[in-house]
């Protein structure tokens, strides 16, 4: 069975610009979390997604927001971007009641 | 979710047993221990969780203290491969399903 994946796997971008990332969850699954990693850090929690709908929220700017697909997959979209934003963006997957989440490998942004 | 510990860093010789010390003081009575670990460049993966039974899978034995205060990840025959971030988490086993990650403690293997 396939994991959670993500795309793309890289991305360059420049100050200003939006970008979009995506996630495909494991069948089945209908939850979707998004974290992002910046260098030397663990990841941060920005959004969870169940049943289309916004379950939880991390203290990230309106910039950052996100929706839910009726097949579960999702996207994160980031708009005016800040060098800062630059990070390993990590989807993960799990089905509701139960906890382990189960992690894409990350699209890798560069904001130059 | 309660505040974690870890070292920041630790090392194991191939084939012994890695154990993997997390002090969780403040954790309340409904609050579950997880841990993952991620490899380089990769996605965090779940290794194990418990309340405070000590739990045991084919990965990994998780032993958590009696007044739950702190846990030890043990990887019982570390291998090279084992080399990684280890992540020990708290959190409550309802709700938002947010992970909240410290810095955890990286863990080298060496031969």
């Amino acid at each position: 069975d396939a994991g959670v994946t993500q795309s793309p796997t890289h991305l360059i971008k420049t100050r200003g610009q939006h970008v979009t990332l995506r996630c495909s969850p494991i069948s089945g699954h209908k939850s979707v979390s998004w974290y992002q990693q910046v260098l030397g850090q663990g990841p941060q929690f920005i959004f969870q997604y169940y049943e289309k709908e916004e379950r939880g929220r991390g203290n990230f700017p309106d910039r950052f927001s996100a929706r839910q697909f009726p097949n579960y997959s999702s996207e994160l979209n980031v708009n005016a971007l800040l060098l800062g934003d630059s990070a390993l963006y990590l989807c993960a997957s799990n089905l509701q009641g139960y906890n382990e989440q189960f992690f894409g490998p990350g699209t890798r942004l560069t904001v130059l | 979710d309660a505040k974690t510990t870890q070292p920041p860093s630790m090392d194991c010789a191939e084939g012994r047993a890695a154990n993997l010390p997390c002090n969780h003081s403040t954790i309340s009575g409904n609050e579950y221990v997880y841990w993952y670990r991620q490899i380089h460049s990769q996605g965090p993966q779940y290794i194990i969780h418990g309340l405070k039974n000590n739990e045991t899978n084919e990965m990994a034995s998780l032993i958590i203290t009696e007044d739950r205060k702190s846990s030890t990840l043990i990887l019982p025959h570390a291998t090279l491969r084992d080399t990684a971030v280890y992540y020990c988490i708290v959190r409550v086993d309802q709700g938002a399903q947010k992970l909240v990650f410290g810095q955890g403690t990286r863990l080298t293997i060496n031969p």
